[in-house]
């Protein structure tokens, strides 16, 4: 079985500041891991992922994620935010090995950047 | 645009009533996903389709749903003598052999 923890509903940040968005996950085997975002009546876009290599992957728009195995986290970072960065965004894993491709969400983070 | 597709984009029904959606994928991808996402919780796995063998099911999916991928192209999703508890977000999303899965702007099915 595999699944995700989102441990924060909400993150408030000012503009400028840095975020972080927490995502806990699990799986028997070694994971790949996904971070989307949502905006408002649309369809999710794809961010960054972690399969394999260094821990520390870049994405779109800024955004990086650090795979922690010891902790079994993939915290999504960006050091600066926009008030555009304002939106929900969801972790996603699944098992590396496994011949099913179905990710697990978490249940997603509401992001609000305050100008 | 060569993104993933759905239609329609909202439906509303009654209940009892049988609904269909379609979604066409990105026309390179050979795998094509169905997912279903309620308010405040993340997308569930509903079906899984390579080419047109269908894959695997949730549990999720009863037997008033089915689904098709005709051809390995678009896919159907159908859903019979709804109901009230079916209301949510229909997503499909697609890839190819390099793991990130592209979603469609879904469709918002509401069961009167």
């Amino acid at each position: 079985a595999q699944s995700v923890a989102q441990p924060e509903d909400q993150v408030n940040v000012a503009e400028g500041n840095p975020l972080t968005v927490k995502c806990t996950y699990s799986v028997s085997g070694n994971p790949y891991l996904f971070w989307y975002v949502q905006y408002p009546n649309r369809g999710l876009q794809f961010l960054l992922k972690y399969i394999t290599g260094d821990n520390l992957v870049k994405g779109s728009y800024g955004f990086e994620a650090e795979f922690n195995k010891s902790q079994t986290s993939f915290h999504l970072k960006k050091p600066s935010a926009l008030v555009s960065d304002s939106a929900l965004y969801f972790c996603a894993v699944r098992d590396a090995g496994g011949s099913n491709y179905k990710l697990t969400f978490g249940k997603g983070t509401l992001l609000t950047v305050n100008p | 645009d060569t993104g993933v597709s759905q239609d329609p984009r909202h439906k509303i029904t009654k209940r009892g009533q049988n609904v269909t959606f379609r979604c066409d994928p990105i026309s390179e991808h050979n795998r094509l996903y169905w997912y279903r996402q309620t308010l405040g919780q993340g997308p569930e796995f509903l079906t899984y389709f390579q080419n047109e063998a269908q894959l695997e099911k949730s549990r999720l999916l009863s037997d008033r749903f089915s689904a098709e991928r005709p051809k390995g192209s678009f896919s159907t999703l159908e859903i019979q003598r709804t109901e009230q508890g079916d209301s949510a977000m229909y997503l499909c999303a697609s890839s190819s052999d390099r793991n990130e899965q592209f979603f469609g702007p879904g469709t918002r099915l509401t069961v009167l």
